[in-house]
């Protein structure tokens, strides 16, 4: 199957600083990658869409200029965290739509953001 | 109003104790309805996806069914490495997502 991967997998970081995380697709290119936060004992929650060369979509409640999105290329989506605070702990997981195919998305392994 | 709904929120079966978890689901146009594994602290891993009513899938002990209104996941003899969150996903016809809240399943060796 698709194989996407996320770096980093775990991150601690102080409050009020930024943090980026990777999402990559590694064996398949991917027009539209997707991000979700997930809360302990919790379902995913999408945040927003990504677009390979276009703005994201964001889902109702979620700050753009807080958790700001670019898809630079087919194989790469970007998401960082800008000045982040404790309630933005959580594990966020990206998901890739394979090119041309139906609508499977394929999940990285997710990354676990700690703000102290 | 789409939605989707999984059922039992957890389940502990005995090794070799057959089972199935059941996704029901409300959407306006149904394109497709995807079966995950979540291990604790991972992503989820892509394990069906089924398109119309009457369609079915088989991988391993898993085997996937289709209605108009629900979904089942039917393990067969499982195993304590069968563990996990099981995740059930709709997408509805205006392209949107819709994740229920998860089949925590826990086989007892």
């Amino acid at each position: 199957g698709a194989v996407v991967s996320q770096h980093p997998s775990r991150v601690i970081c102080k409050s009020g600083t930024s943090v980026k995380i990777e999402c990559r697709s590694l064996d398949f290119q991917a027009t539209t990658m997707f991000w979700y936060r997930q809360f302990p004992k919790q379902s995913l929650m999408l945040m927003a869409t990504s677009n390979e060369g276009s703005k994201a979509t964001y889902e109702q409640g979620v700050e753009k200029d807080k958790f700001l999105i670019n898809h630079a290329s087919l194989t790469l989506s970007t998401l960082t965290v800008t000045s982040a605070h404790p309630e933005d702990s959580s594990f966020y997981i990206c998901s890739a739509r394979v090119f041309g195919s139906q609508e499977t998305q394929y999940f990285g392994p997710g990354t676990r953001l700690l703000v102290l | 109003e789409d939605q989707v709904t999984q059922s039992p929120e957890a389940l502990r079966l005995q090794e070799g104790e057959s089972s199935s978890l059941n996704c029901s689901y409300t959407v306006s146009g149904l394109r497709g309805l995807f079966w995950y594994r979540q291990d604790p602290g991972k992503g989820p891993e892509f394990l069906f996806t089924l398109y119309s009513a009457g369609e079915e899938k088989e991988k391993e002990r898993l085997k996937a069914t289709l209605t108009k209104k629900e979904s089942f996941l039917h393990i067969t003899a499982p195993k304590p490495e069968d563990s996990a969150t099981y995740l059930c996903a709709v997408q509805a016809g205006g392209n949107q997502f819709y994740f229920g809240t998860g089949t925590s399943l826990t086989v007892i060796p």
